[in-house]
């Protein structure tokens, strides 16, 4: 089944204590993104990937990195959490950059105390 | 940077009415794409439009594409119960950036 899988999908932690949420895609596509969602707000573009070692910033990255060691794995890190990072957080995947058919994993509900 | 304005921010509609959300943009757009967040779920895409004044439909939905390219409207005839989710409108003419998002919800 193509799937966009995120792990883990619930999260509590520190202030401070790094933590990655995984993301992992079984499509083969170049083109993978993180997202945060908040209310009132939609989902913002965090980083995005446009192929393997291909990283660049979104609208909202400061207080995250990536990496795109490989095609199908996107981890988004969060080097020192802070409480303003509580948010929910989608990676997605598509064919190529412009491709409409975005596909999201099922979230990751991230709270920083 | 591009913004895009849903109204209305939440809707509580009755199990068979029909719904209107709309979306309005800053700017000129190339494509409108409607998505839809299930409970618990990433955003899926519903429709997608490409052509100002385009009329799309997608089983009970149907979307278009303003005459401006500044707007575009979704409508969902007879609701049901699992409409119940988040509508986001997107546009994707240079990167893809979503609307704020109508919250619905729909009761038996």
């Amino acid at each position: 089944e193509a799937q966009v899988t995120q792990n883990p999908r619930y999260l509590i932690t520190v202030t401070g204590k790094k933590l990655t949420v995984t993301c992992s895609q079984n499509m083969n596509h170049e083109y993978m993104s993180w997202y945060r969602q908040d209310p009132g707000l939609g989902l913002r573009q965090i980083y995005y990937s446009m192929n393997v070692e291909v990283t660049d910033k979104g609208d909202v990255p400061e207080g995250y990195k990536v990496s795109r060691k490989e095609k199908r794995n996107f981890p988004l890190i969060l080097e020192s959490p802070s409480p303003n990072q509580t948010s929910l957080y989608f990676c997605a995947s598509s064919r190529w950059r412009g491709d409409d058919t975005q596909y999201f994993g099922p979230g990751t509900r991230l709270t920083v105390l | 940077g591009q913004q895009l304005n849903q109204s209305p921010q939440s809707m509580f509609i009755q199990e068979g009415e029909d719904v209107s959300m709309n979306c309005t943009s800053s700017s000129i757009f190339n494509t409108w794409l409607w998505y839809k967040q299930d409970p618990g779920e990433g955003p899926v895409l519903l429709i997608a439009l490409y052509k100002a004044g385009e009329l799309t439909s997608n089983g009970r939905l149907t979307a278009q594409f303003g005459i401006t390219r500044k707007d575009s409207f979704l409508n969902i005839s007879a609701s049901i119960p699992s409409d119940v989710g988040i509508y986001f409108c997107a546009d994707n003419t240079d990167k893809l950036i979503f609307g704020t998002g109508t919250r619905l919800q729909v009761f038996p």
